[in-house]
């Protein structure tokens, strides 16, 4: 299985909003609505963000948003902050009932 | 509150084969409405899936590591195993326990905070 694609890596200045894309296939990302990310610090363990394309678990901030087009899934982060910096990974279920995670891409703040 | 800790040899000869247990508290691996999961993720690179296992001992594996690799519970101890036979440095990575989600959502959450697990000679 191949990993899905993500940009290497997206920066914005503070307030904007960042929008992260994640490509699979119809065997993937296009297939079901199990689309989940995750953000990670440096030397900490990965934090999810979004499950299933677009539910936000108790806690995590509503500036947090996830959506899926096609075999393209999305996650958009508004009114950015300083601690919003870090790695986020995109990971989908698959036909083979197995999982898949993007290669990750590193948000900047600016 | 669920927390999952990872504890096993941080250095592994290749050839030989890298054992990880993963151990539980605060809820219980018995639960039917969760399978428990490895991820690894090489130093600088990005996460892998490695596998799952449901209480029942069903399993399933990532395919390219599917011929070297067997996930295990012991239920009575709350905990779950990874063996990965037969290392070689590209297996240098944090490797990573978490819960799965089935019932109610898909994901993965919580994790626990991951060991280094190095091979080298």
């Amino acid at each position: 299985q191949s990993a899905l694609t993500q940009p290497a890596s997206v920066s914005g200045s503070p307030g904007q909003s960042i929008t992260i894309s994640c490509t699979g296939t119809s065997s993937d990302v296009g297939g079901y609505n199990y689309v989940s990310w995750y953000q990670q610090h440096p030397g900490k363990a990965p934090k999810l963000m979004i499950y299933d394309v677009s539910n936000r678990p108790s806690g995590v901030s509503n500036r947090f948003s996830g959506s899926k087009s096609g075999n393209t899934a999305s996650l958009t982060i508004s009114g950015l902050q300083a601690e919003d910096e870090a790695d986020y990974y995109c990971c989908s279920y698959t036909s083979s009932s197995t999982w898949v995670f993007g290669g990750g891409t590193k948000l900047t703040v600016l | 509150q669920l927390q999952l800790q990872e504890s096993g040899p941080g250095l592994v000869k290749p050839s030989e084969t890298l054992s990880l247990t993963c151990t539980v508290s605060g809820g219980s691996i018995s639960s039917s409405s969760y399978y428990w999961g490895w991820i690894r993720q090489p130093p600088g690179k990005g996460l892998e899936w490695i596998g799952s296992i449901y209480y029942s001992g069903s399993t399933y594996y990532n395919p390219s590591l599917k011929s070297r690799v067997t996930i295990s519970a012991d239920t009575s101890k709350n905990q779950f195993s990874l063996k990965l036979s037969s290392v070689t440095a590209a297996d240098t990575a944090v490797y990573y326990c978490a819960r799965r989600g089935w019932r109610a959502g898909r994901w993965f959450d919580p994790w626990g905070q991951g060991t280094l697990v190095t091979v080298s000679s």
